[in-house]
């Protein structure tokens, strides 16, 4: 039973470039968080999504971010224009249910703007 | 809004020795839930042990337990007979029955197991 996967699991974009970053949940999981770890902090939320719909997208930065997770195919977060400050590690969870169960974590995403 | 504090940025302890992280934090729900998660330097998130509020026993995961005050907001985790593959870093992390299931993390404590 495959884990959460991601990736890629290195990226390196120009500032000015866009990222894409894929992430499949476990399977049977139909809930999607992603979190975002900047160096020497801890995760912070991003976005929830469920199949075709953004459930709470409260920590995404207003502009630039988007995410979406399609009926059929992985979960994208997408970063167009990348700044310096958007490097960090990008890590994905899935769940089989909402509140209060298990998220397991993919092994994330490094993103190093230069 | 919620909030998680782990007011111990680093840790050590000896091999075979028990250690305890601290972790409090601050809501107004009365249902939610709490987890200790370790991030070795792999930096993949493993889930080490989740609490649920409403049950006033602790939990326990083999070596991993912790001691979970309610009235006072607190979650530690303690770790007994410490092996070197425990050193990493631990993140406490709440989230409530009311939201969206997202994860509210702690800071973090870096923890270094001494030979």
């Amino acid at each position: 039973n495959a884990g959460v996967m991601q990736n890629p699991r290195h990226l390196v974009r120009r500032r000015g470039q866009e990222a894409r970053l894929r992430c499949s949940p476990m399977k049977g999981h139909s809930h999607v968080y992603w979190y975002r770890q900047l160096p020497e902090e801890g995760l912070k939320f991003m976005v929830y999504l469920q199949k075709e719909n953004i459930i709470d997208e409260s920590g995404m930065p207003k502009e630039r971010f988007s995410a979406e997770f399609p009926k059929e195919g992985p979960s994208i977060l997408r970063i167009q224009q990348v700044v310096r400050g958007d490097s960090a590690a990008y890590f994905c969870a899935s769940s089989s249910i909402r509140a209060g169960y298990e998220q397991y974590f993919g092994p994330g995403t490094r993103l190093t703007v230069t | 809004a919620q909030t998680v504090t782990q007011s111990q940025p680093e840790m050590s302890v000896q091999e075979a020795e028990t250690v305890t992280l601290s972790c409090t934090y601050d809501t107004s729900e009365s249902d939610y839930y709490l987890f200790w998660y370790k991030q070795p330097p792999s930096r993949q998130m493993i889930l080490v042990i989740r609490q649920e509020a409403y049950k006033q026993q602790n939990a326990t995961e083999n070596r991993f337990s912790v001691n979970f005050q309610k009235a006072a907001k607190s979650f530690s985790l303690k770790i007994s007979d410490s092996q070197l593959g425990d050193a990493a870093m631990y993140f406490c992390a709440y989230t409530g029955s009311g939201n969206t299931g997202k994860l509210i993390f702690g800071q973090g404590t870096t923890l270094q197991v001494k030979p």
